[in-house]
């Protein structure tokens, strides 16, 4: 089975580049997420998606845009890269959001280096 | 700044002896609280999900509690084996949204 899969696993961008990170999902989940991780910051949502043609912000949305035309995809896009954007970035799904309590899939996590 | 708070940060552990460590979290508006495993390089891999005040789940020699009316659940690992080296994750479930805590580290050696 896929789960999540996200690509690039890794890359490096110049300061004032854009890039889109992609997540695709084959458990035909509602719920689509992104996090990101930073030492001793935990995971921190980046924005969120509750079914195609629905996304909304979460905890640190600046510079980042989503969309989400298909149930299965959910590309996240650094608009102009900065080096405070260097971080490991976690794509997610889960059935029927978060709020029952369903188990939430990772993807393998995408690290991102901005010089 | 976290509310969801995890300690201790890390803690090494001779192979075969058990730990456990402490995930807190508020205790008001309460849906859902979540352990997941991280090894680095990998998908963090969902350990629990706890719904219930006095929950206990287990799996394999891992198990947690949940006290939702004091805000915390423990996480313990029975045994420690050097596979059990990873980061764990728990994240609290309010209004639908998980906040995550920062990880206990665990490094088991042999």
């Amino acid at each position: 089975n896929a789960g999540v899969t996200q690509t690039p696993k890794f890359q490096v961008l110049k300061t004032g580049q854009s890039m889109t990170l992609q997540c695709a999902q084959d458990m035909n989940h509602e719920y689509m997420s992104w996090y990101r991780q930073d030492p001793g910051m935990g995971l921190r949502l980046i924005h969120y998606s509750v079914g195609a043609g629905i996304t909304d912000q979460g905890e640190v949305p600046n510079g980042y845009n989503v969309s989400r035309s298909t149930t299965e995809d959910f590309p996240l896009r650094l608009l102009s890269a900065a080096p405070s954007q260097t971080s490991v970035y976690f794509c997610a799904s889960s059935l029927m959001g978060q709020v029952s309590g369903n188990t939430i899939y990772f993807g393998e996590g995408s690290w991102l280096t901005v010089v | 700044i976290l509310n969801v708070e995890q300690s201790p940060q890390s803690l090494h552990v001779q192979e075969g002896d058990s730990t456990n460590f402490t995930c807190s979290f508020p205790s008001s508006n309460f849906y859902a609280l979540h352990w997941y495993r991280w090894e680095t390089a990998k998908s963090p891999e969902a350990l629990f999900v706890m719904t219930l005040n006095g929950d206990e789940k287990k799996k394999g020699r891992i198990s947690a509690t949940l006290n939702t009316k004091e805000g915390y659940s423990y996480l313990y690992i029975k045994g420690s084996q050097p596979e059990d080296s990873a980061t764990y994750l728990c994240a609290f479930n309010s209004w639908g949204k998980l906040q995550f805590g920062a990880g206990t580290q665990v490094v088991v050696t042999p």
